[in-house]
């Protein structure tokens, strides 16, 4: 079946500090790959996403390459800001059951001045 | 476009009594979607909807109905409302072209059943 797995938060950072999420994933098809952001109090949001294997997703500074033979979309950025805190999800959508979406559990993040 | 709007924002309910929690989405999305959030957790897919007239059981169904009469409203039902379905509920729709597709997702619903 269809999972996601992420690293477990929260994770605190100070600001203009390196962020990697990791994210694996199991598929039983060639699934889109998705994090989306929740700020407090608001739903989730497309972060970004990719759609087949070597891809990579960019939004906002943040980036995530769709690695096949890992099955892995680990989220990074190079210097998170104050304003980045929130919790991210990584995401799958399978084109066999495509009106699905799987998410991970979330990671908070808390970046600190 | 408003995307996806719910209401109401807040609910408590006591256990028992049943609400219908109301989705609204003015992108002409065939897909829609329920989700309930517990807190720490990711989110769970109650029920979903690939277009009007078609609903189909998600992850955590039980003790939620819905309908969808039309494109634009997917409301979900709690009837005899428990404190296990003490959440966050969230609904989503679905669409785009193949650069953009993804779920939209409305602000929540947070819910109490005491």
């Amino acid at each position: 079946g269809n999972s996601v797995t992420q690293m477990e938060g929260p994770v605190t950072l100070s600001e203009e500090a390196f962020l990697t999420i990791n994210c694996t994933y199991t598929a039983t098809g060639y699934p889109s790959l998705f994090w989306y952001v929740q700020y407090p109090g608001e739903g989730l949001q497309l972060l970004l996403k990719a759609t087949k294997a070597d891809d990579k997703g960019s939004n906002k500074g943040f980036e995530a390459t769709y690695r096949k033979e890992t099955t892995s979309f680990h989220l990074e950025k190079g210097s998170v800001q104050v304003s980045d805190s929130a919790v991210y999800f990584c995401a799958l959508s399978d084109e066999y059951t495509g009106n699905q979406f799987y998410f991970g559990t979330g990671t908070s993040l808390t970046v600190i001045p | 476009n408003a995307g996806v709007t719910q209401t109401p924002k807040f609910r408590i309910l006591k256990i028992g009594q049943s609400m219908t929690l109301q989705c609204t989405q003015d992108m002409n999305h065939n897909y829609m979607y329920w989700y309930r959030q517990d807190p720490g957790m990711g989110l769970k897919l109650i029920y979903y909807s690939v277009g009007a007239g078609i609903t189909d059981k998600g992850e955590v169904p039980n003790g939620y109905n819905v309908s969808r009469s039309t494109t634009e409203d997917f409301p979900l039902r709690l009837e005899l409302a428990a404190p296990s379905q003490t959440s966050v509920y969230f609904c989503a729709s679905r669409g785009g072209d193949s650069r953009t597709d993804t779920q939209y997702f409305g602000p929540g619903t947070r819910l109490t059943v005491l």
